[in-house]
Formats: C-alpha cells, structure tokens, sequence
C-alpha cells in the first residue's frame, strides 16, 4: 500500500513564529503535492514538485514555501505564520504521466496559529 | 475562482436511499474526473474516476455519470449504508502539465440508520 506520511497531525503555533510540516512517500512517486483544506471551499493547491528541488506554485502560494531536497519529502513553510493560515494541510504524492492518475493523501496536519 | 462547483454543500439520506452529489466545471480541458471519499480524521482516498469519452462508470454501489456537452458531473450512491457517511470531493484533471486536481467544495454526506 502507498504510504503517505505527514510527522505532525496537531500543531498549535504562535502568529510570527516558522513553521515547517513535513511529509514522506514510500512508493517512489515524483509528483508531491500541498493541499490545504477549509470548510466550505475544498481543497486547494499551495505548491506541487514533479522532481527533487523542482516546485511550481499552486493556487494559492502566498505566505508559504516548500523544501524538496530528496525524492521522498516533501515540507511545506510557514515563513511568519498567520491566524487566517488556521487549517488542515493535507500532502498527497503521485506517478508522473497519465499513468499517475491517482493521488494518495497523507492524513492531514492540522495547524492552529494563535 | 473555483473552476469546479459541487452541490450541495451538506446531504442527508436515510439507509437504503440513493445519495446524489453533483459538480460542474468549466475548463474544457479538463480529461479526468475523480471522486475522492474523505472520513474525519483520515485524508481523501480515490473512491472512482471516469474519463470524458464515457458517459457512465460503475463500481459496486457507486455510479459516476458524466455529461459532457452540459460539462457536470455526479456521483451516485445505490443503497446508500451509514457507513458511507463521509464528505464526498469531486476534482478535475486538466490534458497539460503536472497531476494537478482542481476540487470542488465537497459535499457533507449523512446516511441515518
């Protein structure tokens, strides 16, 4: 089974403070994704990498970053962490191609700025 | 802008019912078209998919039907079970690029016993 790991599922910050959520594949994929989650409006992309130090910027980017250094990780920053950045992230990982259609999601982190 | 919109946003449906959710887009780029099932706590996971050139896809009780010229599509749940209580998210798949998904806003499902 394709396992998608996210290290930390509950995270209570301080606004200002760096953030960093990390997460792992175990089946090789090159395409990794972010994804945040909020009632009411779906899951929406911050950034994706389709290669090791490759990344594009999703839908919405602003006020984050991310850190592909090997194959298997992916982090997403926090540069200053906001109140309105209070969400589930979700990391999910795929194939490259139309032979990677599915995307396999971690389990979320769920961050809370205060 | 959400180029993908599901309704509705919360449904109720008592055992054995049918459960529709539907969802509409407008890139006609667009070649693929998930549905992911998400239970609390747990992340999305791939329920069923269909490509455009087909108009319906079927895998047990779960039936997507897809309407191309109208560009929506939806998700049917036959004898629908408490256990398939859970939000329910539409995506699409444009032809160019990376593996992205476009989501809809996802839909609250409640089967009641």
């Amino acid at each position: 089974d394709v396992k998608v790991t996210q290290s930390s599922r509950y995270l209570v910050k301080r606004t200002g403070e760096k953030v960093f959520l990390e997460c792992v594949q175990d089946m090789d994929h090159e395409n990794m994704f972010w994804y945040r989650q909020d009632p009411g409006l779906g899951l929406r992309l911050i950034y994706f990498s389709y290669d090791v130090k490759m990344k594009e910027k999703g839908d919405i980017p602003e006020g984050y970053s991310v850190s592909r250094e090997k194959k298997e990780r992916f982090s997403l920053i926090l540069e200053s962490a906001s109140t309105n950045q209070t969400s589930m992230y979700l990391c999910a990982s795929s194939w490259p191609g139309y032979s990677g259609n599915t995307i396999y999601f971690g389990e979320g982190s769920w961050l809370t700025v205060v | 802008q959400q180029q993908v919109k599901q309704s509705p946003q919360s449904l109720i449906v008592q055992k054995g019912g049918i459960s529709i959710i539907n969802c509409a887009y407008e890139n006609t780029a667009f070649d693929y078209f998930p549905w992911y099932q998400q239970f609390p706590g747990k992340g999305p996971a791939l329920l069923i998919a269909i490509r455009p050139d087909v108009s319906e896809k079927k895998e047990g009780r779960f039936t997507i039907s897809f309407n191309k010229s109208a560009k929506q599509f939806s998700l049917h749940i036959m004898d629908s079970q408490p256990g398939d209580s859970a939000t329910y998210f539409c995506a699409a798949r444009g032809v160019q690029g990376a593996q992205k998904l476009v989501f809809g806003q996802g839909t609250r499902l409640t089967i009641n016993p």
